[in-house]
Order: structure tokens, then sequence, then C-alpha cells
């Protein structure tokens, strides 16, 4: 079960920070995503990281973001700095199995976190 | 980049009925094909892997197919709890992708 939090109001240039707390299963073995869906949008991968730190990221956010892990509690973190009104999506967390095959999907998801940025 | 096209992106139709969606991707991604259902307010839901292996949970009457670069989901008797939006995604490359989405209506 993923649970996750983090504001959810933001005004343009600030920071949006999230985190998704991972309970039962085990940590290693997956990947840990964010993936966010803009008001009536589809879904857009932001990035992804492992137990160990091994980071991906879109390239079309990469020079604003950071996501950390902090294995001692399970947990794993976005920060988005800069925000602007594009970025107003509802965030989700999700874990992806590490087969390293064509068995990697999205299979456990959080509950979602809507963020509104307002300018 | 790995454009993911679906279609259609609107579909109506009645409990009982057999309904495919498809979804094309803009290079061959071998069979890193997933399928996932979303209902309004709830994250997407994982259907189906691997283009045609059922997640655990999921009915018999959803089934996936393709290879390469064509794909379908296939709902074979429309259930009333079927009436959701599907997206269709690509894990062939890191830079994860996904369809439009197809939004399946009640006719």
């Amino acid at each position: 079960q993923l649970q996750q939090w983090g504001a959810g109001l933001l005004k343009a240039s600030e920071t949006l920070s999230l985190t998704c707390a991972v309970y039962g299963g085990s940590f290693s073995g997956h990947y840990w995503n964010w993936i966010r869906q803009p008001p009536g949008k589809g879904l857009e991968w932001i990035a992804k990281i492992n137990h160990s730190g091994r980071t991906d990221y879109n390239p079309s956010l990469k020079s604003r973001l950071t996501i950390s892990v902090d294995t001692s509690k399970n947990q794993f973190s976005l920060k988005l700095r800069s925000v602007t009104a594009a970025d107003t999506a509802v965030y989700y967390c999700a874990r992806q199995t590490d087969y390293g095959d064509p068995r990697d999907a999205f299979n456990i998801w959080g509950q979602g976190t809507v963020v509104t940025v307002s300018s | 980049d790995i454009q993911m096209t679906q279609s259609p992106s609107s579909l109506s139709a009645s409990v009982g009925d057999r309904v495919t969606i498809t979804c094309r991707a803009s290079q061959t991604i071998s069979s890193y094909l997933n399928w996932y259902q979303q209902k309004p307010g709830k994250p997407p839901n994982l259907l189906i892997y691997a283009v045609s292996t059922l997640q655990s949970g999921v009915p018999s009457r959803f089934s996936g197919s393709g290879s390469g670069t064509d794909f379908t989901l296939t709902i074979s008797s429309l259930q009333p709890e079927d009436f959701a939006t599907y997206y269709c995604q690509q894990s062939y490359t890191t830079l994860y992708s996904f369809g439009q989405g197809t939004k399946l209506e009640i006719k």
C-alpha cells in the first residue's frame, strides 16, 4: 500500500514537495515512481528511484526535479522547483516491480494528491 | 520519445457489448505494453501487463493482444463497472509514456 501527502496549494515560483510511504512488502526490488495528471487530461510520467538511489527523470522536467529515498522509513519524495500553473495536477506515486522485462508496470498506486498552483 | 496513440478517444456502448480499444506506438515497443483502467477521482488500476497477462484479480472478460507497434484491449461482455477511462502505456524506454485515454461511456 502507498500513502502520499504534501502541500496542495502553492503559489507560482514555489517548490512542490510530496512524500510517499510504502506499507507492507519489500522496498527493494522495485522502482518507485511519480506520475501526474493535469485536470481532465492524461498521465505524464515524472521520475523514478530505487532503494539504492538510482534515478531516472523525465527530461522535460529534469532541471526542476529532485527525487530522493529514505530507506529507513520506506519513503520516497519528490521536489519540483519553480512551479507554474502548468504544474497543476493530481500527483500519484506508484510502484513498478523491477523485472527488467515486459512485466515492468505500475502495479500499485497511491491515492493521489491534488496540487494547485496559483499565480 | 515514443508517442502512444489510442483510438477511439471515446466510445459509447451497452452492457453486454464486446468492445475493442486500439493503441499504436510511434516505434516498436516489443511486448512492453500495459493497460490501465481509471474511474473518476481514483488512481489508475493495472489491468494487463506485457500485452496480454491479466493482473491478479482482473476479470477474464478483459484481454489484450498485439506486438511491435499495434495493440488492442478487448472487453468481451461489458459490465456496469467497466465504464471508465482506459490508458495504454509503454515501458520499452524509461521515458514511459501513456496514450491519451479512451473514455468508455454507457449508451
